[in-house]
């Protein structure tokens, strides 16, 4: 039972907007979340995390959002920019680095 | 520069033949994970190490097999390979505690 979701599997924004990603998870124990980011034939790489003692972290144009009584984080990247078309994977942790991944979402920035 | 390299990078063989992945990295991270990466499902993982001689199923684990020799490798097997298990398969590390992993290129196995 895949204990980490992501319902969006793809997302379409316009160069210049906002793109928000969803993530829901259902393991209370999870105490870090992170997300990935990853190019076709290449493997995944890290782009940001929160732990749970937070509700926000930001680095440059990446921004994580952390509910936890909502058991919900979101990835705001604002504003988006053609590189950033990718596949996004959130990921939870409750033990040292043994990580669940989402099913992931393809984001199309279009010019 | 150090890094996780996986080969074979494309691999295809037939039912029941013993296949293994292998994994070297030189960062000298004492973890090391094996996922596959399948459509709808993410990336699951198969089995993991935090160390040498230590390895730990991970929630795929049948038909599979690690052994951790030393720190840098992580040698995946698939004792008899089955259709079901055509797939990407990453190989990744990390240094104790930061939560990051660091990951392979992938490697394709096509089960025929």
């Amino acid at each position: 039972d895949q204990q980490v979701k992501q319902n969006s599997p793809s997302l379409s924004v316009q160069e210049g907007r906002i793109s928000i990603l969803n993530c829901d998870y259902t393991n209370s124990m999870f105490d870090y979340f992170l997300w990935y980011k990853k190019y076709p034939a290449e493997g995944p790489t890290f782009l940001i995390s929160i732990s749970s003692i937070k509700d926000k972290n930001e680095d440059g144009r990446f921004t994580v959002f952390l509910n936890k009584s909502a058991k919900h984080l979101s990835l705001h990247i604002v504003p988006s920019q053609p590189g950033d078309s990718a596949v996004y994977f959130c990921a939870a942790s409750a033990v040292i680095d043994k990580l669940s991944f989402g099913a992931g979402t393809t984001v199309t920035v279009r010019a | 520069d150090a890094e996780i390299t996986q080969s074979p990078r494309h691999k295809i063989t037939e039912t029941g033949r013993q296949v293994t992945l292998a994994c070297h990295q030189t960062w000298n991270h004492n973890n090391m994970f094996w996922y596959r990466q399948d459509l709808g499902h993410g990336l699951r993982l198969i089995h993991y190490s935090y160390g040498v001689h230590d390895t730990n199923k991970g929630e795929v684990s049948d038909g599979y097999s690690v052994s951790r020799s030393n720190t840098e490798d992580l040698p995946l097997t698939l004792e008899s390979a089955a259709s079901s298990q055509t797939s990407v398969y990453f190989c990744a590390s990390s240094e104790d505690n930061t939560g990051e992993l660091f990951f392979g290129e992938g490697s394709r196995l096509t089960v025929l």
